[in-house]
């Protein structure tokens, strides 16, 4: 059974752009999740979503946001990019988020801003 | 705030010794999860732990969870160089009224050497 696809794997953005990232969960994986990942911060939650709703928010700016479609693939963008905002983005699944919450990640996408 | 505690945070040792790595979380949460990270590369999934007194084996990796401690150490066996990475703990966050944790809390990681 394939795993959480994430694309693209790597992207090298300049300072103000946007940029947007793409999940699919594992089929039959209603719940996604959005994760950064820096040397300095570790693993931050980003936000969820189930049923094409944000369900929980991290502690983010609103640079940050994402949606989830009918199929339950994923988007998150990340507008007015700045040179902090470099890191690895790791994208979740699970089957509900709530009764079955055991998470399996994507490859991540490494995102440079420069 | 909810807080995961790894410890240590680096650890190198040799083939054919035993080592344990503790967590220690703040939340009273029953689930607990344990991933392993290489180099460049995603988190695998290791044990899921869902109540008090949970262990698991998997190879030369045991996992256990003390719920009334907040504790779960995850245990290596006769290390061999393969097991070198790094590894998490990671909780569920707060229950939000929107239904669902407030996504997983990680530790900082304990990064793991095992010299041949």
């Amino acid at each position: 059974k394939a795993g959480v696809t994430q694309t693209p794997r790597y992207l090298i953005k300049t300072r103000g752009q946007q940029v947007t990232l793409s999940c699919s969960p594992i089929s039959g994986h209603r719940s996604v999740s959005w994760y950064q990942q820096t040397p300095g911060q570790g693993l931050q939650f980003l936000f969820e979503y189930f049923s094409e709703t944000q369900r929980n928010k991290g502690n983010f700016p609103g640079r940050f946001s994402g949606r989830q479609f009918s199929n339950s693939r994923s988007e998150m963008n990340v507008s007015t990019l700045e040179l902090g905002d470099s890191a690895l983005y790791l994208c979740a699944s699970s089957l509900d988020g709530i009764w079955n919450t055991e998470a399996f990640f994507g490859q991540g996408t490494r995102l440079t801003v420069v | 705030e909810l807080k995961v505690e790894q410890n240590p945070l680096f650890l190198s040792m040799q083939e054919g010794k035993n080592y344990t790595i503790y967590c220690n979380y703040s939340t009273t949460s029953d689930r607990l999860y344990w991933y392993r990270q290489d180099p460049g590369k995603s988190l695998e999934s290791l044990f899921v732990l869902l109540s008090n007194g949970a262990v698991k084996q998997e190879g030369r990796l045991m996992a256990s969870l003390d719920t009334k401690a907040r504790l779960s150490t995850l245990h290596i066996t006769a290390a061999v160089h393969d097991l070198s990475a790094t590894y998490f703990c990671a909780v569920d966050g707060e229950w939000s009224s929107g239904g669902g944790a407030d996504g997983l809390t990680f530790g900082k990681g304990t990064h793991l050497i095992i010299q041949p």
